[in-house]
Formats: C-alpha cells, structure tokens, sequence
C-alpha cells in the first residue's frame, strides 16, 4: 500500500530564511504528487503539484518543489520564508485521478519575527 | 487508532435525486472538513465546520447543504443531483486547537447517472 512520510513534525524558521519541507512516498509507480497548506481552521490550499515532464515545480507563494525519483521524494522549498507562511503543510500523493489520496502526517512551520 | 470513518464507501444515484453522505471524525475532534475531488480534479475545498458551527466556506454548490451535530458527525446533503456531481467526497477531521491530527476518511464515491 501507498505511504506518505514527512519526517519533521515541527520546522521553526525565522523569517527570511530559507525552507525545505521534506515528503517521502512509498509507490509501485510515479504517483501524483501534491503539497498542501493549511492555516488554522481553514481548508488545505493546493500549493503546487506534479505530474509528469519537468522535476522541478512552481507553485504559489513562492513555493517550489522537486521529484526525485531515485529518492523517492518531493521536497518542497522556499528561498525566504515569510510570517504568514506560518502553517500545518501536507504532502499527498495519488495514483489515479478518482482514486483516495494519500496524506502525509503534515510539518507544522512556525516562523520567528 | 481510530480513523475518520465516512459512509457509505459508494453511492450510485439518478439525476435529480438526493444524496447523504455522512463522517464520523476521530473521537474528540471537533472540526469535520469536506472535500470533493472529481475526476481529473483536485480535491476541491467545500466546507468545514467547528464545534457544529461552519467554520469556513469554499466552492460548496447552493444544492448542497451540510451541518455538524452534538455527536461532531456531519453530514453533507446533495440534492437535485446532477452528472458532474460525480466526484469522490472526502471529510477530514482534527482538533481545532492542535495544528496537527489533520486525518482524512476513505471516501464516498458518488456516481450520478
């Protein structure tokens, strides 16, 4: 069955640092892979996501992520990270369109002034 | 450990029909979020509810209606069901006061034909 790491619970950075959230996934095939933010109380916010072609992802908020196949992982990163970046983010992977996504357990960022 | 429990698994219904899918969040989580993916979508924000109040509002259709009773279980209701209805709708729950404990359910998957 499919799995979902994220090593760290907890991240604390001060702002304007940089940041590597870390997601591992267990998978017979290149799955879809997503991260997701979520603030208190609100709904999870697609940050970006990949399918195919290029390893390396844009998203919002200056967010950006790379698929590593050989290491199983898809890391997402931001060069300075902002206050209201403050945030429970989550890694997902899917196999198929339809099919349950897979959740990480989350990495809760907090940002120091 | 306990999961979120949703039911049921699957729902087949006709066009102009009602629906009623229910969650069951993990004991002592008192936020229920819900989500629709469709096929080739991403899982779409719809509503959240905490504490049986609804707590945030994304793109949830007029036709649908949801709500949170003593128990935390919610509840979301479909009617006048249409073709693009068909999605696979899951809830998640958490502790609103912990940034962690964010746990998805299976799924319902609803066919509208």
């Amino acid at each position: 069955a499919q799995s979902v790491t994220q090593p760290d619970i907890h991240i604390t950075v001060s702002e304007g640092a940089s940041l590597e959230l870390r997601c591992n996934y267990s998978y017979g095939a290149t799955p879809y892979l997503f991260w997701y933010v979520q603030s208190p109380g609100q709904g999870l916010q697609l940050l970006l996501k990949y399918f195919s072609g290029d390893t390396l992802v844009q998203g919002i908020k200056g967010f950006e992520a790379e698929f590593k196949r050989s290491q199983s992982s898809f890391n997402l990163r931001k060069p300075s990270v902002h206050w209201s970046d403050a945030a429970e983010y989550f890694c997902a992977v899917g196999y198929n369109y339809g099919q349950n996504f897979v959740f990480g357990p989350g990495t809760r960022l907090s940002v120091l002034p | 450990a306990a999961g979120v429990i949703q039911s049921p698994r699957h729902l087949i219904k006709e066009k102009r029909e009602t629906a009623t899918l229910k969650c069951y969040p993990i004991p002592r989580h008192d936020t229920v979020y819900w989500y629709q993916q469709g096929p080739g979508q991403d899982p779409q924000f719809l509503i959240s509810f905490y504490e049986k109040m609804q707590s945030d509002k994304g793109s949830i259709p007029d036709r649908f209606s949801a709500q949170q009773f003593s128990d935390y279980h919610s509840e979301l209701n479909m009617s006048s069901l249409e073709l693009g209805d068909s999605a696979l709708y899951f809830c998640a729950s958490s502790l609103a006061l912990k940034a962690r404990g964010y746990t998805f359910g299976s799924g319902t998957r609803l066919t509208v034909v």
